[in-house]
């Protein structure tokens, strides 16, 4: 059962344009969402994270939205650019007893088109 | 890379071999996870260590062992590896100021043939 899950698939932006990745989650002990940008033949960079008392957090281009009621939460990528093309995973977190574990989505695929 | 290093980083290897993957940290960190990478399914949890010989088994720990007797080693095994292990495998560790983030090493890529 995929807990926590992830749309689109695969994304092409345009050069300047806004990239929107969206999740949904089940769980209701979730309690911290993260982001991680991936670039090939590496490993996932922490982007971006946020709690759910929170609606919104922004750094620079990348804007996460949070809705606790409909259990969702989206990454913006604002003025998109070619570096910006990566495999995007949204995650989250919740503490089992012993440790914070992450749940991940299955990732977005982006590519930032001149 | 957060003071993480994996080795080796690539292997091939046979079906029904042994294959023991190393996960190496500088900091001390308390945390350690190891992860698999496979198209369309994201990352997923195979084990993860909250302090030196404690480990608990994550979503697809079958087939896999781990031991940390350092806190600076985490080690993943292959008890008797299959085509199916076929993988890229993430080693993450938590920092002691928000051990909720997870920060990820370079991965070992290995080929079960």
């Amino acid at each position: 059962q995929q807990q926590v899950k992830q749309s689109p698939q695969s994304l092409i932006v345009q050069k300047g344009g806004i990239s929107i990745i969206n999740c949904a989650y089940e769980n209701t002990a979730f309690d911290y969402f993260p982001w991680y940008q991936q670039f090939p033949g590496k490993g996932p960079a922490l982007l971006i994270a946020i709690r759910p008392d929170v609606s919104e957090k922004k750094e620079g281009r990348f804007t996460i939205s949070f809705n606790k009621s409909a259990k969702q939460f989206s990454l913006h990528i604002m003025d998109s650019q070619p570096g910006d093309s990566a495999t995007y995973f949204c995650a989250a977190s919740a503490f089992t007893g012993t440790a914070s574990k992450l749940t991940f989505g299955t990732g977005t695929r982006l590519q930032v088109t001149l | 890379d957060a003071g993480i290093t994996q080795s080796p980083r690539h292997k091939v290897t046979e079906t029904g071999t042994p294959v023991t993957l190393r996960c190496h940290q500088t900091e001390n960190h308390r945390y350690m996870y190891w992860y698999r990478q496979d198209p369309g399914h994201g990352l997923r949890l195979i084990h993860y260590s909250y302090g030196v010989k404690d480990t608990d088994k994550g979503e697809v720990s079958d087939g896999y062992s781990v031991s940390r007797s350092k806190t600076e080693d985490f080690l993943l095994t292959l008890e008797s590896a299959t085509s199916s292990q076929t993988s890229v495998y993430f080693c993450a560790i938590s920092v002691a100021t928000n051990e909720e983030t997870q920060y990820f090493g370079p991965g070992t890529r290995l080929l079960v043939l």
